[in-house]
């Protein structure tokens, strides 16, 4: 089945930084999506993106299907951004989602 | 609201106690979907299902039993729990295009432990 491994594990940024969250899939995939879970435990999608480009506030996501891999853009970050980041990919019709091991992300004031 | 609504919450139960853990969901999705939560070991797809009447084995089926007699639930039966079975279990659901679904929307999570 399809891999998915996401980088780099942990991160800790200072309030106001930026940061790029990276997914590498190993193969063609046919459904992408990015989430956030909070440290309540809360999983929230964020984006839908198995090609192209997306935009919502601070954050941003990239997918390149034929270079297998996907981007998470964090922008001027706050601390309500920690929590961990999943990202999850999909190929062939039907089969299973995968999802990576995550991004643990810690934003300091 | 659209959302997706699992009971109970939190659960201790004891090995060999049948539980069904429901999982409902109000925004007429296909696509259904469990997964467990474990420490190192990320989420993990339990079984999934893209219709009524149609489901289909995850990555980690064993020990757990799925049915889909309705669109709008999706739940989670365990015959026989045991203590590998502790873990945080979320629902998710899906609009399905015919190839994939959609964009998925978890519910908040079901933290049962097995003693």
């Amino acid at each position: 089945g399809i891999q998915v491994e996401q980088s780099p594990p942990d991160l800790i940024l200072q309030e106001g930084a930026n940061s790029t969250l990276r997914c590498n899939f190993s193969d063609s995939v046919n459904n992408l999506q990015w989430f956030h879970q909070n440290p309540w435990g809360q999983l929230i999608n964020l984006f839908y993106i198995p090609s192209g480009t997306k935009q919502n506030g601070r954050l941003s996501a990239t997918t390149v299907a034929t270079e297998r891999y996907s981007l998470l853009y964090i922008s001027s970050s706050q601390t309500t951004d920690s929590g961990v980041y999943f990202c999850a990919a999909q190929r062939g019709y039907g089969n299973k989602l995968v999802f990576g091991a995550g991004t643990i992300l810690r934003v300091k004031s | 609201e659209a959302q997706v609504t699992q009971n109970p919450r939190y659960l201790i139960t004891v090995t060999g106690k049948k539980l069904t853990v429901t999982c409902s969901q109000n925004m007429n999705h296909e696509y259904m979907s469990w997964y467990r939560q474990d420490p190192g070991l990320g989420l993990r797809q339990i079984y999934y299902s893209m219709n009524v009447e149609v489901t289909d084995k995850g990555d980690v089926p064993e020990g757990y039993k799925v049915s889909r007699k309705e669109k709008r639930n999706f739940p989670l039966i365990l015959e026989s729990p045991s203590p590998n079975q502790t873990s945080l279990y979320f629902c998710a659901s899906s609009l399905f295009s015919g190839r994939a679904p959609g964009e998925l929307f978890f519910g908040e999570g079901s933290r049962l432990t097995v003693l």
